[in-house]
């Protein structure tokens, strides 16, 4: 099992140009999650999956948008970049059917918005 | 509203010292407590768990935890530290009714030589 996988690892953007993050996992987990990183705030919850067909908001929402493709994949857009955004954006999967949440992340992508 | 402190940002230690990271949460409910650990350059890998039962939890290599209600804290502790344990360690909680979970702003551990 490859576990949780984000494409891509590394990204540079210029302001206002729009990307995708990918990430999928072959776990068959229900849920999905994405986090930020920012050095001294630890792990910042975007937005969330709990089942294939349904999204939430997190914490730190605005800028972004998500979609659930299906039960393995969870991608993260950015439509207009901004500096503020740059960051380690981590996926995570976990299986909703146990009443305990233990999640599992990805590698991470480091994006850098300049 | 659930919310995690680590009241240290950095700890340096040296190696073979007994180390100490400290965590406290606030929550209204029952909670689920997690330590995960983000070695550099890595995702964050889960160390320990607290869901019940005994207050004391350990890990395969080496660290352990204590659940003190009264306290509302999850302090991680080693006896002694490696050189390999540097890392950055987080504290999260997790309510049964959300499934979301809530990091504290992390802890670097700097085990020197």
């Amino acid at each position: 099992n490859a576990g949780v996988t984000q494409t891509p690892k590394f990204q540079v953007l210029k302001t206002g140009q729009s990307m995708t993050l990918q990430c999928a996992q072959d776990m068959n987990h229900n849920s999905m999650y994405w986090y930020r990183q920012d050095p001294g705030m630890g792990l910042r919850l975007i937005y969330y999956s709990a089942s294939e067909g349904t999204t939430d908001k997190g914490e730190v929402p605005n800028g972004y948008n998500v979609s659930r493709l299906n039960k393995r994949e969870f991608s993260l857009r950015l439509e207009s970049a901004a500096p503020s955004q740059t960051s380690v954006y981590f996926c995570a999967s976990s299986e909703a059917s146990q009443r305990v949440y233990e999640q599992y992340f990805g590698p991470g992508t480091r994006l850098t918005v300049t | 509203a659930q919310s995690v402190t680590q009241l240290d940002s950095q700890v340096p230690v040296f190696e073979e010292a007994p180390v100490e990271l400290r965590c406290n949460y606030s929550s209204s409910v029952s909670v689920y407590l997690f330590w995960y650990v983000q070695y550099p350059n890595q995702g964050l890998q889960l160390l320990l768990k607290y869901l019940s039962g005994s207050t004391l939890v350990e890990s395969i290599n080496g660290f352990e935890a204590e659940f003190n209600k009264s306290q509302t804290s999850f302090h991680l502790r080693k006896p002694s530290v490696h050189i390999s344990d540097t890392a950055e360690y987080f504290c999260a909680v997790t309510s049964s009714n959300t499934g979301k979970l809530i990091f504290g702003q992390g802890t670097t551990l700097q085990v020197k030589p």
